[in-house]
């Protein structure tokens, strides 16, 4: 049961360049979210999805866009990357229910230069 | 809209001494949950409260839960090296469906 896998672990972008970061769940949650730490903001919101076929905007979507074309995978994608969008990205997801933990992926580190 | 406060935002303390971290929201809560992250590691969770004045414990851990379902606490007893990283608490809203996080408090153990 590997929970909650993000790929890639580590990645360098120049300015301008568009990457995408995948998710994959395999607890079968419904709900999955895309956040990204920085030092001292904690997490922030920057997509989410309560179910296949749906996403919605968190608190920072600007320059991202995410796709939740099947159950278990949720993709986050920077169409034209900046260096204000270097961070650490976490992928988490959870069942519906409004008591149910967030289990967490191993997180993305993107640079930006 | 909902905002989750947590203090301090870092802590350094001896082996052995006691830790508390404490986190307020400016809202009534539905439940808070507790979180740990290690340095480069991802946040696991570690405890959901969901009563007024609830109070848990995990070993060394104790956490609490206001009375009014708005502030929550997160109290180490004899802090270890192995306790090291970034406590988050992460709250529900009254009738809400999204769970926001605090920004964190980084504790540091000298051994």
């Amino acid at each position: 049961n590997a929970g909650v896998t993000q790929t890639p672990k580590f990645r360098v972008l120049k300015t301008g360049q568009s990457m995408t970061l995948l998710c994959a769940q395999d607890m079968n949650h419904e709900y999955m979210y895309w956040y990204r730490q920085d030092p001292g903001m904690g997490l922030r919101l920057i997509h989410y999805s309560v179910g296949e076929g749906t996403t919605a905007k968190g608190e920072v979507p600007d320059g991202y866009n995410v796709s939740r074309l099947k159950k278990q995978n949720f993709l986050l994608g920077l169409e034209s990357a900046a260096p204000s969008q270097t961070s650490v990205y976490f992928c988490a997801s959870r069942e519906t229910g409004a008591e149910e933990s967030y289990t967490f992926g191993s997180g993305t580190r993107l640079t930006v230069v | 809209g909902q905002q989750v406060m947590q203090i301090p935002q870092y802590q350094h303390v001896q082996e052995g001494e006691d830790f508390t971290t404490y986190c307020n929201s400016s809202t009534t809560l539905s439940n808070i949950q507790w979180y740990k992250q290690r340095p480069g590691g991802h946040p696991v969770f570690l405890i959901q409260l969901v009563k007024s004045g609830e109070v848990k414990k995990q070993k060394r851990l104790t956490f609490q839960f206001g009375e009014a379902k708005k502030n929550s606490s997160l109290h180490i007893t004899a802090t270890q090296t192995t306790d090291v990283g970034t406590y988050f608490c992460a709250g529900r809203g009254a009738g809400g469906f999204k769970t926001i996080f605090g920004a964190g408090t980084r504790l540091f153990v000298k051994a």
